[in-house]
């Protein structure tokens, strides 16, 4: 079927805002990974959940960043009253246990 | 140091070219390597994901791990424009299965 979706695409958020970010893995895909992306560097390493559980939450850069997958499938990552460095691509990625991880296209967030 | 060293680039060759891109690592527990070729505003794609050392082809992409050197590369032969991108290299293991990325090589393919 689809592969990783992501939505919105594009936020744009006022400082101190709260945002939520959406990703629907590919089905039947246990792992998912947040990671995040700023310009001309790779991804970086977020959180991740393995079905329900979030197993690793140590790349998320403070307390204002907040991930859920509630029923092991769709996953939200929050972040709470945005700042300016909080400005990059948020990437989403889906897998089966042990095996490749497939990315969604992103979602670019500004926040002025 | 980072885990995962990736010359940012970029990386101008002709078209037809053969292009090899790489990547080092310090953590020796590495055992996944996976490279992702990342268009500008889109989502990285896998290319290539290969387990321990060893070589494995897909077309004109070839992979390559040296686990005694903590190297890896990928070749492109016969390059094309349409291959100008973002080259991610990236690689998990040791009892985890999140990947470490590499900041990404850019390459130019030029008619």
């Amino acid at each position: 079927g689809a592969g990783v979706s992501q939505s919105p695409r594009y936020k744009v958020a006022k400082r101190g805002q709260d945002v939520a970010l959406r990703c629907d893995p590919i089905s039947g895909h246990v792992s998912l990974f947040w990671y995040q992306q700023a310009l001309g560097q790779g991804p970086e390493f977020l959180t991740y959940f393995q079905n329900e559980a979030q197993l690793d939450k140590s790349g998320l850069p403070s307390d204002r960043f907040f991930a859920e997958r509630p029923e092991g499938s769709v996953s939200t990552l929050k972040i709470q009253r945005t700042q300016q460095e909080d400005s990059a691509v948020y990437l989403c990625a889906s897998s089966l246990v042990v095996g490749e991880p497939y990315f969604g296209p992103g979602t670019r967030l500004l926040v002025l | 140091q980072k885990e995962v060293e990736q010359d940012p680039g970029p990386l101008s060759v002709p078209e037809g070219a053969i292009v090899s891109l790489n990547c080092t690592y310090s953590n020796s527990a590495f055992q996944y390597f996976m490279w992702y070729r990342q268009y500008s505003r889109k989502g990285p794609e896998l290319l290539m994901y290969t387990y321990s050392s060893g070589n494995k082809e897909d077309g004109r992409f070839t992979a390559q791990v040296d686990k005694s050197s903590k190297y890896i590369s990928l070749f492109i032969r016969d390059s094309q424009p349409s291959d100008s991108a973002t080259y991610l290299c990236a690689m998990s293991g040791g009892g985890s299965y999140i990947p470490t990325f590499g900041r990404g090589t850019s390459l130019i393919v030029h008619p």
